[in-house]
Parts: C-alpha cells; structure tokens; sequence
C-alpha cells in the first residue's frame, strides 16, 4: 500500500510529557500536511510543508507545537509538555502539484493526555 | 477568509432512497471545493471535487456533487444509499485567492442508512 502512513496509531501519555508522531507522505508528493481533529469537529488545519519549507502555521499552534520535515520526505510533529486539551486524532495527509491538488490522508494518530 | 457550514448533524435514510448530504461555503475569491468520509476510527476518504467547469462533478462509489455559485452550496448526493454508506461526510474548502493551500472543513454531518 502506499497511502500516507502515519505512527504511532495510538498514543496515551500523561500530562507534561512530550510526544511525537511520525507522518510518511505518498512517495514523490512535495507537500504535506497537518490538522487536527477533536470529537464531533472537523479537521482543523495546523501546519504544512512544501519539500522541507514550513510555509504556513496556524495559530492553533502554541509554541509547544513543533514540526518539521527534514529531508522533504517524512515529517515528525513533536507536543512537548501534554495537557489534556492536546487529545485529539492528529491527521496527516500530502498532496502533489499541479495545484489545486487533492490532499490524501492517513490514518491519523490518537492521542489521550491523562 | 474561507469556511465552510454543513447545516445538517445527522442524516437518517433508508437504503434504496436518495441520499443528500448539504454545504455551503464562504470565500474571498473562488472555491475550490471537496468531500471526504470517515469511517470509524479511520482517517479521511477523498469522494470527490470541484475546480472548474461543469457543476455536477461524479466521484468514487457512486456519489456525485452538484456545484451552486448563486447559493454557495456543493451538495453531495447519491441516487440510492448503502448501508455500507453509513459513516461521517466531511465538505471542505479553499480559496483559489492567496496562494493559500489549507483546507478549511465543516463539522461534519453523520449518515445513517438503514436497512
């Protein structure tokens, strides 16, 4: 399968640790994305990458939020020091130009902060 | 600025009869428009989009959308419903204004189809 692929599936930590999930694109596809998601809302965009750029952050992301993505082809979104109202499904998707292009996405991580 | 409203929580129909799911949608310039489903515990589905061209845009699985510039409105529809359709139906936007490529989504509308 090569969908976007996201890891851990599941995360439950306790409040004030960090965590940090992993985000796999389709191959080749040169942007990629982050929402999140809360129960019974839509995705809400958090950040994305073009190739390695961070070109946009929203301001849903407080400065505990980290993302990155190196080498243009994986990405890690890193929540240092939990609190309860970073649980949530962290969705992942990319996309390829010719713009506007169709975002594609994963499974989504889950995370539980107790 | 760029938001879309899906004005129904839940729909209930019985399989074989229509199914409608509404949007509607706001932005500066013009929208490019999209559906996604969730399954449980699953990430999002692409069904289908709008960019240009003819209003009445077919998707995957039998689904099609009809595009409105007067009413602002992308409604998805599917002429006779699953039970396998039941899931949570996503509409989403972007503004081809910008060079913005974020997608701004509804709260969701849950569809129920029973047997």
């Amino acid at each position: 399968d090569t969908g976007v692929s996201q890891n851990p599936r599941h995360k439950i930590t306790k409040r004030g640790q960090n965590v940090t999930f992993r985000c796999d694109p389709i191959s080749e596809h040169n942007r990629l994305y982050w929402y999140r998601q809360t129960l019974g809302q839509g995705p809400e965009f958090l950040t994305y990458f073009q190739n390695e750029a961070q070109l946009e952050k929203s301001r849903l992301l407080s400065d505990r939020f980290s993302a990155e993505r190196p080498k243009g082809s994986f990405s890690t979104l890193e929540i240092q020091r939990t609190e309860q109202g970073d649980s949530a499904m962290y969705l992942c998707a990319s996309s390829i130009d010719p713009s506007p292009e169709t975002q594609y996405f994963g499974p989504g991580t889950r995370l539980l902060v107790l | 600025a760029q938001s879309v409203a899906q004005p129904e929580d839940q729909v209930n129909v019985a399989e074989g009869n229509p199914l409608t799911v509404k949007c509607t949608y706001s932005v500066s310039g013009n929208p490019y428009l999209f559906w996604y489903v969730q399954y449980p515990n699953r990430g999002l589905q692409f069904l289908l989009k709008y960019i240009t061209g003819d209003n009445l845009v077919k998707g995957s699985y039998g689904f099609e959308a009809e595009f409105n510039k007067s009413q602002t409105s992308f409604h998805l529809k599917k002429p006779s419903a699953l039970v396998s359709d039941s899931a949570l139906y996503f509409c989403a936007v972007r503004d081809d204004r910008g060079g913005d490529y974020k997608l701004s989504f509804g709260a969701g509308t849950t569809v129920t189809v029973r047997a």
